[in-house]
């Protein structure tokens, strides 16, 4: 099945940095590649999400750009803000339709 | 629109009990996937629903089934309940076509096990 892996698990950075989370997957037939983010006690709510036709797509400032090669994606957030602190997850998903989940990444940001 | 909707928020049960989760799609949205999520976890894949069969399956032992009603709703059933099963249960629809599509999360019901 699908190995996706995610670093790092926690990432501290001051207000205004840039903070970056990369995830790697093994299945060279996986297509889409979603992030969510997971405030404390919360839903998981997605954030942004790049299909394997596309090699970087961005929102305002969230991007994700996806090695096919290398098989791996990186979730880009720029000038953070304290309430860009949550846990973030990555997520792989094929033909098979079912997704494969990364262990997450908890982004501290310090005002 | 409506959101995904998962009852009971928080349930405590004992070793050795059954327990029904159930959860309401998001409207338009025909297919549902649950999940379980242990702390300082990511989600783990237990199954999903489409057109009222199982459509895909994680990892889990046949003591956690499912249910898929003709309006979409879900439901998780878990017997013979472990100490192990303590977790998040998530649930998330989307809308099956040819391309993998968003899954969106309900808030999840909190089960703990004594």
């Amino acid at each position: 099945g699908e190995n996706v892996e995610q670093h790092p698990s926690t990432l501290s950075v001051q207000e205004g940095d840039s903070a970056v989370i990369k995830c790697t997957y093994s299945d060279s037939a996986s297509n889409y590649f979603p992030w969510y983010k997971q405030e404390l006690g919360k839903r998981p709510q997605l954030i942004i999400d790049i299909r394997s036709n596309v090699g970087e797509k961005k929102d305002q400032r969230i991007a994700v750009t996806l090695n096919k090669t290398a098989k791996h994606f990186s979730l880009h957030i720029t000038e953070t803000q304290p309430e860009d602190s949550a846990v973030y997850f990555c997520a792989v998903l094929g033909g098979s339709y079912i997704p494969t989940f990364g262990r997450g990444t908890s982004l501290i940001v310090h005002p | 629109e409506t959101g995904v909707t998962q009852s009971p928020t928080h349930l405590i049960k004992t070793r050795g009990q059954q327990v029904t989760l159930r959860c309401s799609s998001q409207s338009g949205h025909n297919t549902v996937s649950w999940y379980q999520q242990a702390l300082g976890q990511g989600p783990q894949f237990i199954f999903q629903y489409y057109r009222e069969e199982e459509n895909g399956r994680g990892n889990f032992p046949p003591r956690f089934s499912g249910l898929q009603f003709p309006n979409y709703s879900s439901e998780l059933n878990v017997n013979a309940l472990e100490l192990d099963d303590s977790a998040l249960y998530l649930c998330a629809s989307s809308l099956a076509g040819e391309n993998n599509q968003p899954q969106h999360f309900g808030d999840g019901t909190r089960l703990s096990i004594l």
